[in-house]
């Protein structure tokens, strides 16, 4: 499949459960984070996203939780279910002026979910 | 309607070719990206245009020329093409916020 050889960290979950899907991020002036997820052939897909005077933020399913101190963030998924599965990507901005916005992306964790 | 459109879905073409890439976006937002993802699925931004104006250029060869004729539309042409510019290319627009992809072109250079 399309994973093969890709090396991301990968998550493997029973339909169901909760999945949390972590990341580190690199820069401590970094005020704006994104998680998206991305299908196999298709673009990234905004899901859920958190400015830095937040420390948590909950969407459909979805809850990002942002710890500054150590600058983690994670994404979690709760009754995961098949069409979940997907490559998660999180993404750190750092405001250059006016509407600049410059992502960083990180590597990818790739998420199955076992039915 | 799809917020942001890219055309074509897939490219394969030789090396030495001169090839475009073209993008839309109907949610009326200022800035327009180009992105590249590699084999091993990392996303890296390359351009950025704000209300038709560059404004993020990440170090890519100067064989990489976006243009932008108004600000729904960037397009990316790519001169003297090499095999190590086999990726797919992602446009992607924002309004202060979030980023919006398109579907991707899958380039594939011989």
């Amino acid at each position: 499949g399309e994973s093969v050889g890709l090396h991301l960290p990968t998550l493997s979950v029973q339909e169901g459960d909760n999945s949390i899907i972590n990341c580190a991020y690199s820069n401590s002036a970094s005020d704006y984070f994104i998680w998206y997820k991305q299908e196999s052939g298709k673009g990234p897909q905004f899901i859920i996203d958190i400015r830095s005077n937040m420390d948590k933020r909950q969407g459909q399913r979805v809850t990002v939780l942002l710890n500054k101190t150590v600058k983690h963030l994670s994404l979690q998924i709760a009754a995961t279910q098949p069409g979940d599965s997907a490559v998660y990507f999180c993404a750190e901005n750092i405001v250059s002026g006016g509407s600049n916005y410059k992502l960083t992306f990180g590597k990818g964790t790739l998420l199955t979910v076992n039915p | 309607d799809t917020a942001v459109s890219q055309t074509p879905k897939y490219l394969v073409t030789q090396m030495g070719n001169d090839k475009s890439i073209k993008c839309e976006q109907n949610l009326g937002h200022d800035t327009m990206y180009w992105y590249k993802q590699d084999s091993k699925k990392f996303l890296k931004i390359m351009f950025s245009y704000n209300n038709k104006e560059l404004i993020i250029n990440e170090t890519v060869p100067n064989r990489f020329s976006p243009k932008s004729p108004d600000k729904a539309h960037l397009n990316l042409h790519i001169n003297s093409l090499e095999l190590g510019d086999s990726a797919v290319y992602f446009c992607a627009s924002s309004q202060a916020g979030a980023q919006y992809f398109g579907p991707g072109t899958r380039l594939t250079v011989t």
